[in-house]
């Protein structure tokens, strides 16, 4: 069985730190990995996707992946109150080419 | 910006009853997908779907479901008979090459 597994949280920041998200997946030949946002009630929203070893930043958002020990996170600099949801990290690859599977998600709220 | 559309935002239908949902996928996407997420829980794969036919299904995905693409906008699941443990968001996806960006999901009921 294929698994991600994240920290269920809740992670409370206060606004302007760093939030760290971390997540770990068991399939080894996993070769696409995902940050989606959830709001509550809501759809995933896709944030930003990583492939390779190493680091990938957008904005605000960092991503990092490390294939050796099959670990992702991600990074939230600046936190704002609007940062508060689920932040769900997603794999995909191996034989499930399209096939993602998602961890529980780690709650994080920033507060003022 | 382009988006994943669904309807309807919420479905309520009698245990036993046959529902459709509807989606239209991003216009150029060519992958579609199917994903369930029961209140509290994870968000679950369904079924894959690419070229007119599905590519890869999950255990959940047995008989009492299907999809299509009868056109060349809409992609539909369609649970025939439904029962209590059905009720959950379902999302449509679609992507071109690996990004998968989600619609807003219907939620079913089944009473």
């Amino acid at each position: 069985q294929k698994e991600v597994e994240q920290n269920s949280g809740p992670l409370s920041v206060p606004e302007g730190a760093i939030a760290s998200l971390n997540c770990t997946y068991s399939d080894r030949v996993s070769q696409s990995f995902f940050w989606y946002r959830q709001y509550s009630g809501k759809s995933p929203e896709l944030i930003m996707s990583i492939y390779s070893n190493g680091d990938k930043e957008d904005g605000r958002f960092t991503a990092q992946l490390n294939k050796a020990s099959q670990y992702v996170s991600l990074l939230i600099r600046d936190s704002q109150p609007s940062d508060s949801a689920t932040y769900l990290c997603a794999v995909t690859g191996g034989t499930s080419y399209g096939k993602l599977t998602f961890g529980q998600g780690t709650i994080l709220t920033v507060h003022p | 910006e382009p988006e994943v559309t669904q309807t309807p935002s919420h479905q309520v239908t009698q245990m036993g009853q046959e529902v459709i949902l509807r989606c239209v996928p991003i216009s150029n996407h060519l992958y579609f997908y199917w994903y369930r997420q029961i209140l509290g829980q994870k968000v679950e794969f369904l079924v894959s779907f690419y070229n007119n036919e599905i590519s890869e299904k999950s255990e959940i995905f047995d008989d009492q479901f299907s999809v299509e693409r009868p056109d060349g906008s809409n992609f539909t699941l369609k649970i025939r008979s439904t029962k209590l443990e059905d009720s959950a968001m379902y999302f449509c996806a679609s992507s071109g090459q690996y990004e998968q960006y989600f619609g807003p999901g219907t939620r079913l009921t089944v009473t």
